[in-house]
Protein backbone atom coordinates (compact mmCIF):
# COMPACT_ATOMS: atom_id res chain seq x y z
CA UNK A 1 0.00 0.00 0.00
CA UNK A 2 0.88 3.34 -0.57
CA UNK A 3 1.77 5.06 2.40
CA UNK A 4 2.61 8.42 0.53
CA UNK A 5 0.43 10.08 -2.00
CA UNK A 6 0.59 12.50 -4.38
CA UNK A 7 -2.33 12.27 -6.10
CA UNK A 8 -1.90 14.93 -8.80
CA UNK A 9 0.88 13.40 -11.72
CA UNK A 10 1.39 16.74 -12.87
CA UNK A 11 0.71 20.05 -12.60
CA UNK A 12 1.00 23.31 -15.08
CA UNK A 13 1.41 27.22 -13.89
CA UNK A 14 1.77 30.65 -15.41
CA UNK A 15 5.44 32.08 -14.43
CA UNK A 16 5.00 34.24 -11.65
CA UNK A 17 1.78 32.68 -10.41
CA UNK A 18 1.83 30.58 -6.90
CA UNK A 19 2.43 26.51 -7.34
CA UNK A 20 0.77 24.07 -4.76
CA UNK A 21 2.09 21.08 -4.36
CA UNK A 22 -0.06 18.16 -2.08
CA UNK A 23 0.70 15.25 -0.42
CA UNK A 24 -1.13 12.70 1.62
CA UNK A 25 0.15 10.13 4.05
CA UNK A 26 -1.03 7.19 6.17
CA UNK A 27 1.41 6.54 8.60
CA UNK A 28 0.85 8.41 11.99
CA UNK A 29 4.52 7.42 12.66
CA UNK A 30 6.12 9.83 9.75
CA UNK A 31 7.56 12.04 11.91
CA UNK A 32 9.36 14.30 9.98
CA UNK A 33 8.21 15.37 5.76
CA UNK A 34 10.90 16.94 3.10
CA UNK A 35 10.20 17.85 -0.63
CA UNK A 36 12.65 16.97 -3.41
CA UNK A 37 13.16 18.56 -6.48
CA UNK A 38 14.30 15.75 -9.11
CA UNK A 39 15.29 16.43 -12.92
CA UNK A 40 15.68 13.17 -15.36
CA UNK A 41 18.83 11.13 -14.82
CA UNK A 42 20.21 13.28 -11.77
CA UNK A 43 19.40 12.59 -7.66
CA UNK A 44 16.69 13.77 -6.03
CA UNK A 45 17.59 17.88 -4.68
CA UNK A 46 16.51 18.33 -1.15
CA UNK A 47 14.27 21.53 -1.14
CA UNK A 48 12.88 21.91 1.87
CA UNK A 49 11.34 19.74 5.20
CA UNK A 50 9.41 20.21 8.30
CA UNK A 51 9.08 18.44 11.26
CA UNK A 52 6.25 16.81 12.84
CA UNK A 53 5.90 19.35 15.79
CA UNK A 54 5.75 22.15 13.53
CA UNK A 55 3.00 23.34 11.31
CA UNK A 56 4.79 25.49 8.74
CA UNK A 57 8.19 25.92 7.47
CA UNK A 58 9.30 28.85 4.99
CA UNK A 59 12.36 29.08 3.07
CA UNK A 60 12.77 31.96 0.53
CA UNK A 61 9.94 30.89 -2.55
CA UNK A 62 9.02 27.75 -0.77
CA UNK A 63 6.70 27.58 1.81
CA UNK A 64 5.59 23.73 3.29
CA UNK A 65 2.78 23.13 5.49
CA UNK A 66 1.63 20.23 7.53
CA UNK A 67 -1.92 19.51 8.97
CA UNK A 68 -1.04 16.34 11.34
CA UNK A 69 -5.04 15.59 11.92
CA UNK A 70 -5.44 15.48 7.87
CA UNK A 71 -2.22 13.70 7.38
CA UNK A 72 -1.33 16.19 4.74
CA UNK A 73 1.40 18.56 3.84
CA UNK A 74 1.55 20.73 0.53
CA UNK A 75 4.10 22.63 -1.12
CA UNK A 76 3.71 26.48 -1.60
CA UNK A 77 6.18 27.84 -4.60
CA UNK A 78 5.87 31.84 -4.82
CA UNK A 79 6.59 33.37 -7.52
CA UNK A 80 6.73 30.33 -9.66
CA UNK A 81 9.72 30.46 -11.77
CA UNK A 82 10.54 28.60 -15.51
CA UNK A 83 13.65 26.69 -13.84
CA UNK A 84 10.88 25.27 -11.29
CA UNK A 85 10.13 23.12 -13.93
CA UNK A 86 10.75 19.60 -12.57
CA UNK A 87 9.31 16.22 -10.81
CA UNK A 88 8.74 17.14 -6.91
CA UNK A 89 8.70 14.45 -4.86
CA UNK A 90 7.30 14.30 -0.98
CA UNK A 91 8.58 12.51 1.25
CA UNK A 92 8.18 11.11 4.96
CA UNK A 93 10.80 9.78 7.32
CA UNK A 94 10.59 7.45 10.25
CA UNK A 95 13.30 5.87 12.76
CA UNK A 96 13.66 2.88 11.57
CA UNK A 97 17.17 1.46 13.40
CA UNK A 98 20.55 3.08 14.85
CA UNK A 99 20.75 6.56 13.30
CA UNK A 100 18.73 5.57 10.28
CA UNK A 101 15.58 7.45 9.26
CA UNK A 102 14.32 5.59 5.95
CA UNK A 103 12.35 7.95 3.40
CA UNK A 104 9.05 6.70 1.58
CA UNK A 105 8.24 8.75 -1.24
CA UNK A 106 5.38 9.25 -2.81
CA UNK A 107 4.93 8.75 -7.18
CA UNK A 108 6.13 12.45 -7.72
CA UNK A 109 4.21 15.46 -9.39
CA UNK A 110 5.42 16.65 -12.51
CA UNK A 111 5.16 20.40 -12.25
CA UNK A 112 5.45 22.76 -15.28
CA UNK A 113 5.75 26.40 -15.10
CA UNK A 114 4.63 27.81 -18.15
CA UNK A 115 6.75 31.34 -19.21
CA UNK B 1 30.33 22.14 -0.69
CA UNK B 2 31.09 18.47 -1.47
CA UNK B 3 27.77 16.61 -2.39
CA UNK B 4 27.29 12.70 -2.73
CA UNK B 5 29.40 10.97 -5.10
CA UNK B 6 28.63 7.54 -7.19
CA UNK B 7 30.40 5.83 -9.25
CA UNK B 8 29.94 4.62 -11.99
CA UNK B 9 27.10 6.79 -13.64
CA UNK B 10 26.30 4.28 -16.42
CA UNK B 11 26.85 0.45 -16.03
CA UNK B 12 25.45 -1.97 -18.62
CA UNK B 13 25.73 -5.82 -17.68
CA UNK B 14 24.19 -8.91 -18.85
CA UNK B 15 22.24 -11.37 -17.23
CA UNK B 16 23.29 -13.30 -14.26
CA UNK B 17 26.72 -11.04 -14.19
CA UNK B 18 27.75 -9.34 -10.85
CA UNK B 19 27.90 -5.63 -10.72
CA UNK B 20 29.60 -3.17 -7.91
CA UNK B 21 28.23 0.17 -7.05
CA UNK B 22 30.31 2.74 -5.14
CA UNK B 23 28.90 5.55 -3.26
CA UNK B 24 31.34 8.03 -1.47
CA UNK B 25 28.72 10.05 1.19
CA UNK B 26 29.27 14.02 1.84
CA UNK B 27 32.35 14.11 4.53
CA UNK B 28 31.89 13.80 8.05
CA UNK B 29 28.45 11.93 7.26
CA UNK B 30 27.43 8.82 9.40
CA UNK B 31 24.55 7.47 7.52
CA UNK B 32 24.36 5.72 4.23
CA UNK B 33 21.19 4.87 2.21
CA UNK B 34 20.91 3.11 -0.90
CA UNK B 35 17.90 3.39 -2.84
CA UNK B 36 16.14 1.88 -5.88
CA UNK B 37 14.17 3.49 -8.69
CA UNK B 38 12.33 1.83 -11.61
CA UNK B 39 11.43 3.03 -14.46
CA UNK B 40 8.10 5.36 -13.96
CA UNK B 41 8.54 4.73 -10.08
CA UNK B 42 9.37 6.15 -6.76
CA UNK B 43 12.48 5.61 -5.06
CA UNK B 44 12.25 2.47 -2.84
CA UNK B 45 14.42 2.25 0.73
CA UNK B 46 17.22 -0.99 -0.24
CA UNK B 47 19.47 -0.72 3.02
CA UNK B 48 20.98 1.78 5.07
CA UNK B 49 24.37 1.99 7.08
CA UNK B 50 24.97 3.74 10.04
CA UNK B 51 28.86 3.88 11.40
CA UNK B 52 29.53 1.35 9.46
CA UNK B 53 27.05 -1.30 10.92
CA UNK B 54 23.67 -2.04 8.78
CA UNK B 55 21.06 -0.38 10.24
CA UNK B 56 18.01 -1.19 8.62
CA UNK B 57 16.95 -3.22 5.69
CA UNK B 58 13.88 -2.85 3.05
CA UNK B 59 13.41 -4.34 -0.14
CA UNK B 60 16.62 -5.62 -0.87
CA UNK B 61 16.48 -9.03 -2.64
CA UNK B 62 18.85 -11.89 -1.25
CA UNK B 63 21.35 -11.37 -4.19
CA UNK B 64 22.17 -7.73 -3.31
CA UNK B 65 24.75 -7.81 -0.55
CA UNK B 66 26.27 -4.12 0.82
CA UNK B 67 28.76 -3.07 3.21
CA UNK B 68 30.36 0.51 4.63
CA UNK B 69 34.24 0.73 5.25
CA UNK B 70 36.13 2.21 7.33
CA UNK B 71 35.96 5.80 5.20
CA UNK B 72 32.53 5.71 5.04
CA UNK B 73 32.45 5.10 1.63
CA UNK B 74 29.76 2.18 0.64
CA UNK B 75 29.30 -0.52 -1.75
CA UNK B 76 26.34 -2.16 -3.07
CA UNK B 77 27.07 -5.65 -4.51
CA UNK B 78 24.48 -7.10 -6.87
CA UNK B 79 24.81 -10.80 -7.94
CA UNK B 80 22.89 -12.82 -10.67
CA UNK B 81 21.68 -10.20 -12.32
CA UNK B 82 18.29 -9.68 -13.66
CA UNK B 83 16.61 -7.68 -16.21
CA UNK B 84 14.28 -6.45 -13.67
CA UNK B 85 17.33 -4.87 -11.97
CA UNK B 86 17.80 -2.71 -14.36
CA UNK B 87 17.01 0.94 -12.67
CA UNK B 88 18.69 4.10 -11.25
CA UNK B 89 20.43 2.90 -8.30
CA UNK B 90 20.45 6.13 -5.41
CA UNK B 91 23.42 6.50 -2.62
CA UNK B 92 22.08 9.37 0.16
CA UNK B 93 23.60 10.19 3.07
CA UNK B 94 22.89 12.00 5.95
CA UNK B 95 24.64 12.92 9.03
CA UNK B 96 22.36 11.36 11.87
CA UNK B 97 23.90 13.67 15.00
CA UNK B 98 22.54 16.46 13.05
CA UNK B 99 19.55 16.43 14.81
CA UNK B 100 17.43 16.49 11.34
CA UNK B 101 16.46 13.27 9.19
CA UNK B 102 17.76 15.29 6.24
CA UNK B 103 19.33 12.94 3.23
CA UNK B 104 21.49 14.16 0.24
CA UNK B 105 21.34 12.51 -2.98
CA UNK B 106 24.08 11.35 -5.36
CA UNK B 107 23.54 11.67 -8.68
CA UNK B 108 23.02 8.13 -8.62
CA UNK B 109 24.14 5.44 -11.02
CA UNK B 110 22.15 3.72 -14.22
CA UNK B 111 22.41 0.03 -14.16
CA UNK B 112 21.04 -1.68 -17.92
CA UNK B 113 21.07 -5.37 -17.50
CA UNK B 114 20.74 -7.20 -21.22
Amino acid sequence: DQQVKQNSPSLSVQEGRISILNCDYTNSMFDYFLWYKKYPAEGPTFLISISSIKDKNEDGRFTVFLNKSAKHLSLHIVPSQPGDSAVYFCAASKASGAGSYQLTFGKGTKLSVIP
Amino acid sequence: AAGVIQSPRHLIKEKRETATLKCYPIPRHDTVYWYQQGPGQDPQFLISFYEKMQSDKGSIPDRFSAQQFSDYHSELNMSSLELGDSALYFCASSLAAGGTDTQYFGPGTRLTVL
